[in-house]
């Protein structure tokens, strides 16, 4: 167990729905970063926050939106899901704001889209 | 762009056998990571290499980074079926961003 939790680990939906995924991060880490796994295009860095300010962004959709909470949990919104959205989602945590310090991740949502 | 390319991209291989997976790049990476992933959970840190030409040992696994801090490899003594993973390597940029490669997806039989 990493420490991190997300929430839910599966999720079905529709094409043009909307969805937000949930993560925790561990015990006094600040930064929280995500990231979409799929087959063809492995794990993709989206975004990280750190102590709630958006630290870096990736290469996330303008349909995906992401915020930290004061108590550091963060939310990642999807948007006018499309099929191709379907992937892992994965959350990951560190105590500083670099990946300098190693980082946990969490077990992932798995998103499908139909 | 900073691309990771991993190698092979499957491998099954016995119980006992010995293996080499690489990753490389054309790009210098200032510190490279190495990562386990099992099915149904997220990656687990194994490694970061950070010195050109440095060799870190981890029981029955090896990982050097090269000379040019441009690719490393990861090798496995003695397979054991509890090796069976996703093994993913990751680069950290100059644009302080952590790239990682797509995997390679080893099976020890038994």
């Amino acid at each position: 167990d990493s420490g991190v939790t997300q929430t839910p680990k599966h999720l079905i939906t529709a094409t043009g729905q909307r969805v937000t995924l949930r993560c925790s991060p561990r015990s006094g880490d600040l930064s929280v970063y995500w990231y979409q796994q799929s087959l063809d295009q492995g794990l993709q860095f989206l975004i990280q926050y750190y102590n709630g300010e958006e630290r870096a962004k990736g290469n996330i959709l303008e349909r995906f939106s992401a915020q930290q909470f004061p108590d550091l949990h963060s939310e990642l919104n999807l948007s006018s899901l499309e099929l191709g959205d379907s992937a892992l989602y994965f959350c990951a945590s560190s105590v500083e704001g670099t990946w300098n310090t190693e980082a946990f991740f969490g077990q992932g949502t798995r998103l499908t889209v139909v | 762009t900073q691309l990771l390319e991993q190698s092979p991209q499957f491998l099954s291989i016995q119980e006992g056998e010995n293996l080499t997976v690489y990753c490389n790049s054309s790009s210098v990476f200032s510190s490279l990571q190495w990562y386990r992933q099992e099915p149904g959970e997220g990656p687990v840190l194994l490694v970061t290499v950070v010195t050109g030409g440095e060799v870190k040992k981890l029981k029955r696994l090896t990982f050097q980074f090269g000379d040019a801090r441009k690719d490393s490899s990861l090798h496995i003594t003695a397979a054991q079926t509890g090796d069976t993973g996703l093994y993913l390597c990751a680069g950290l940029g100059s644009n302080y961003k952590l790239t990682f490669g797509k995997g390679t997806l080893l099976t020890v039989n038994p």
